[in-house]
């Protein structure tokens, strides 16, 4: 089973900056398979990313996604009050999803 | 519209059996591109998947927690229904169901708002 590992675990920035957000995986991950979400307190999971790349439905164009094989990337180019929540990737391999731990992006 | 509900018991007892059934619509279980999983998420923590069904009745389950669980559906009432034998305070959690349209991609793209369950005598 496939281990996703997020980093860091909490980054603390304020509105305007860049916030680049990690996802390591234990073996090689396809990147038609990674996903990133965005989930506020009370609320559930929101799709963000698919595909590595792409961008969700509604999703604004200052979140961006990137990376391939065992490292991926989700980066917010200048963050919003509303952009800070708990971010999540998920990946899928022979048959079973796997979420890694989060990170946590709060307000400095 | 596509929405997804969960419902079920918001205490249950350890060693007990939970039954938490996904109601959906907008869009139809027998279609061939469809499928629900289910997710929990304990307080504070991160997110577990758990089992996931197809419109074929293919089913997966987490590798750690495959004897306990058992996920069917009811096309006709539009539910996804998750058993899960034996709970323990540990499986104290908030549990959603979530949607998956199968195409190159395997990503959930709605989900339900979450029920709370928790386990305690």
């Amino acid at each position: 089973e496939i281990v996703l590992t997020q980093s860091p675990g909490t980054l603390s920035l304020s509105p305007g900056e860049r916030a680049t957000l990690s996802c390591r995986a234990s073996q090689s991950v396809s990147s038609s398979y990674l996903a990133w979400y965005q989930q506020k307190p009370g609320q559930a999971p929101r799709l963000l990313i698919y595909g590595a790349s792409s961008r969700a439905t509604g999703i604004p164009d200052r979140f961006s996604g990137s990376g391939s094989g065992t490292d991926f990337t989700l980066t917010i180019s200048r963050l919003e009050p509303e952009d800070f929540a708990v971010y999540y990737c998920q990946q899928y391999g022979s048959s079973f999803y796997t979420f890694g731990q989060g990170t946590k992006l709060e307000i400095k | 519209q596509v929405t997804l509900k969960e419902s079920g018991p918001v205490l249950v007892k350890p060693t007990e059996t939970l039954t938490l059934t996904c109601t959906v619509s907008g869009f139809s279980l027998s279609n061939a591109r469809m499928g629900v999983s289910w997710i929990r998420q304990p307080p504070g923590k991160a997110l577990e998947w758990l089992a996931h069904i197809f419109s074929n009745d293919e089913k997966s389950y987490s590798t750690s927690l495959k004897s306990r669980l058992t996920i069917s559906k009811d096309t006709s009432k539009s539910q996804v229904v998750l058993t899960m034998t034996n709970m323990d305070p540990v499986d104290t959690a908030t549990y959603y169901c979530a949607r998956m349209v199968l195409t190159g991609y395997r990503s959930f793209d709605y989900w339900g708002q979450g029920t709370l369950v928790t386990v305690s005598s």
